[in-house]
C-alpha cells in the first residue's frame, strides 16, 4: 500500500507565482486534510474534506484553494504565491468507523522568494 | 486558553532513560487519544491511540489517559537514540473527521 503520496517533496516559487500540490490516497478514505507545519508552530489546518465534492476551511484557508473530485485526490492550489506561504505542508486521510488517526503523507517543503 | 497544551520541550535525555510526554486539554468531549512520531524532515506517523480512561501498552511505549484531570501522557521505556523525534499528541470526541493536534514535544536521546 502506497498509503498517501504527496509531490512535489521540494520546490521553490517565486513571489506571485502559483502552482499545486498534489495528494492522492489509495486507502479508500472519505476524509482527507491539508496542514502546514512551521517551527514551534504545530499543525496548522488549512482545508479539509469529508468526501468527493465537499471541502470546508481549516483555521488558515486564506491563499490556498482545494478541490474534490474524486475520493482519492485532494490537490492544494496556492494562487500569488507570497513569502508567509513558505513552510512544510502536509496531506493527510482518514477513515471512517472505529478506526482512529490519520495518514499523513512525507511533505512537501515549499519556499517562497 | 488552548483545547490542547503540549509542552515543547526540547527535552534531552540519556539512552535507557524513561521518558514521560504529556498533554492536558480543556474539551471534556475528547474521548479518543493518540500519540504521533514524527521524525525530523518525515510525516507524523501514528504511534498509540487509547479510548477513554486508563492504560495501554505496546512494547517500550505506554500510553495512559486521566479524563478526570484532562491529562494524557505517553511513556518511552529503556529510550533509544532511534526514539529521538517530535511527539504530538492528538485527541477527538466521537468522530475520526477533526483531531485536534498538540504543538509537539522535540526529544532527544543521548547516546
Amino acid at each position: 500500500n502506497a498509503g498517501v503520496t504527496q509531490t512535489p517533496k521540494f520546490r521553490i516559487l517565486k513571489i506571485g507565482q502559483s502552482m499545486t500540490l498534489q495528494c492522492t490516497q489509495d486507502m479508500n478514505h472519505n476524509y482527507m486534510y491539508w496542514y502546514r507545519q512551521d517551527p514551534g508552530m504545530g499543525l496548522k489546518l488549512i482545508y479539509y474534506s469529508v468526501g468527493a465534492g465537499i471541502t470546508d476551511k481549516g483555521e488558515v484557508p486564506n491563499g490556498y484553494n482545494v478541490s474534490r473530485s474524486t475520493t482519492e485526490d485532494f490537490p492544494l492550489r496556492l494562487e500569488l504565491a507570497a513569502p508567509s506561504q513558505t513552510s512544510v505542508y502536509f496531506c493527510a486521510s482518514g477513515g471512517t468507523g472505529t478506526v482512529y488517526g490519520y495518514t499523513f503523507g512525507s511533505g512537501t517543503r515549499l519556499t517562497v522568494v | 486558553q488552548k483545547e490542547v497544551e503540549q509542552d515543547p520541550g526540547p527535552l534531552s535525555v540519556p539512552e535507557g532513560a524513561i521518558v514521560s510526554l504529556n498533554c492536558t486539554y480543556s474539551n471534556s468531549a475528547f474521548q479518543y487519544f493518540m500519540w504521533y512520531r514524527q521524525y525530523s524532515r518525515k510525516g507524523p506517523e501514528l504511534l498509540m491511540y487509547t479510548y477513554s480512561s486508563g492504560n495501554k501498552e505496546d512494547g517500550r511505549f505506554t500510553a495512559q489517559v486521566d479524563k478526570s484531570s484532562k491529562y494524557i501522557s505517553l511513556f518511552i521505556r529503556d529510550s533509544q537514540p532511534s526514539d529521538s523525534a517530535t511527539y504530538l499528541c492528538a485527541m477527538t470526541g466521537g468522530s475520526n473527521y477533526k483531531l485536534t493536534f498538540g504543538k509537539g514535544t522535540l526529544l532527544t536521546v543521548n547516546p
